[in-house]
This record gives C-alpha cells, sequence and structure tokens, in this order.
C-alpha cells in the first residue's frame, strides 16, 4: 500500500522560499505523476502543479512563477519550492498522486489517490 | 471556464438521500472525481470517473454526470458522511487541474 509523507519547515518568513518534500513508501515513483495541492485555513483546495516521474511538469498558471516541483526516484521522494511567500501562502500542503485516463486528445479522468497526511506551512516573521 | 462551482453547505437526514452537485463548463469534456474530507484530515477519494468507487468505500456513495453538472449521491446517509466533499476535474483547456469550492454536508 502506498503511503506519502510531507516532511519541511513549518514556519516560513515572508519573502523567503518554502521546501517541502513528499517521501513515498510501499511503491515506486515510477510510471505516475504526483502533485502538490494545499489548502489554505478553513478554505478550499488548491492545485499547485505536478510532475511525472520523467520530470516533466505543469503549473498552476496563477502561481507558476513562484513554483518549482522536481523530483528524486533514487530517493521517491518528490520536492516543492514556493520562493517569495507571503502570509497567503499559509496553507496545509499535501502531496497527492494521480492517475489518469487519456484519449487520443488527451487526459479526460485525472484523480488523486493516495494522499498524504499534509503539513502546516505558516508564513510570518 | 476554469471553474467549477458547489452549493457552499447542504443538509440531509439520516438514512436520507442526498445529491451534491458540481458545475462547469469543463465538465462536458472532463470527468469529475469526489473527495472527501473530515475535520483535520487530508482528502479522501470517493468517487472518480463515471461512478467508480475505490475499494473500500461504501456502495452507498454513487457519481453522475449530466451535460455541465457532475453530481455525488449519498443513498442512506449515515452519521460518518458528514464531511466536506470536493469535486476536480480539468479546466477547459484540459492542462490544468480545478477543484471545486466544496461543499459541507451536514447529517441531521
Amino acid at each position: 500500500q502506498v503511503q506519502l509523507q510531507e516532511s519541511g519547515p513549518g514556519l516560513v518568513k515572508p519573502s523567503e522560499t518554502l521546501s517541502l518534500t513528499c517521501t513515498v513508501s510501499g511503491g515506486s515513483i515510477s510510471r505516475y505523476y504526483w502533485s502538490w495541492i494545499r489548502q489554505p485555513p478553513g478554505k478550499g483546495l488548491e492545485w499547485i502543479g505536478f510532475i511525472f516521474y520523467s520530470g516533466s511538469t505543469n503549473y498552476n498558471p496563477s502561481l507558476k512563477s513562484r513554483v518549482t516541483i522536481s523530483v528524486d526516484t533514487s530517493k521517491n521522494q518528490i520536492s516543492l519550492k514556493l520562493n517569495s511567500v507571503t502570509a497567503a501562502d499559509t496553507a496545509v500542503y499535501y502531496c497527492a498522486r494521480e492517475d489518469r485516463v487519456s484519449d487520443n486528445q488527451g487526459v479526460i479522468l485525472g484523480w488523486f489517490d493516495p494522499w498524504g497526511q499534509g503539513t502546516l506551512v505558516t508564513v510570518s516573521s | 471556464s476554469s471553474e467549477l462551482t458547489q452549493d457552499p453547505a447542504v443538509s440531509v437526514a439520516l438514512g436520507q438521500t442526498v445529491r451534491i452537485t458540481c458545475q462547469g463548463d469543463s465538465l462536458r469534456s472532463y470527468f469529475a472525481s469526489w473527495y472527501q474530507q473530515k475535520p483535520g484530515q487530508a482528502p479522501v477519494l470517493v468517487i472518480y470517473g463515471k461512478n467508480n468507487r475505490p475499494s473500500g468505500i461504501p456502495d452507498r456513495f454513487s457519481g453522475s454526470t449530466s451535460g455541465n453538472t457532475a453530481s455525488l449521491t449519498i443513498t442512506g446517509a449515515q452519521a460518518e458522511d458528514e464531511a466536506d466533499y470536493y469535486c476536480n476535474s480539468r479546466d477547459s483547456s484540459g492542462n490544468y487541474v480545478i477543484f471545486g469550492g466544496g461543499t459541507n454536508l451536514t447529517v441531521l
């Protein structure tokens, strides 16, 4: 059974870089897409971006200028870096595996399962 | 359109049936998935695609789509179903993942 565990600092100062790692256990990173998703306190879910095990990425346009997602297949880890953070980036950050169904025109269905337990990152001085 | 719209709150009497909806133009082209989130916990996948349930999800959960609306139906709601429910799909370009704003379900 695949399990995901997020880790990283729980407190980041404004204007600095948020860095998180997601460690995958019980299975391989290979052949899957892996996403970061966040949830500000009391609010809904926001997709940040995904990475394929080969290294190809796609990011939420609203965050694209500040986000980098990378993968280390040797460690079974996915990493997230979000720079120039503000209080608006305070959230629980989740990693999740994405499964997909595609037709000849592209992805028609994607779903996230499993999810990590999430880690709260607070941006404050 | 890049939005999925959900009712913020829905209530249902114990044992009755409730439908939670998710509207968006992109749903005419892309399927939705549904997640249950209880306080302090990570979301859990309950339905994906036309009407697929992951193992371990009770069969009282079902999904459907009509036009620009995806629905999650709980037939015979239980107290433990009280939670937030989120839909997700693709935006109209198909390139980006989007989530609905979530529906808080209360079981009375």
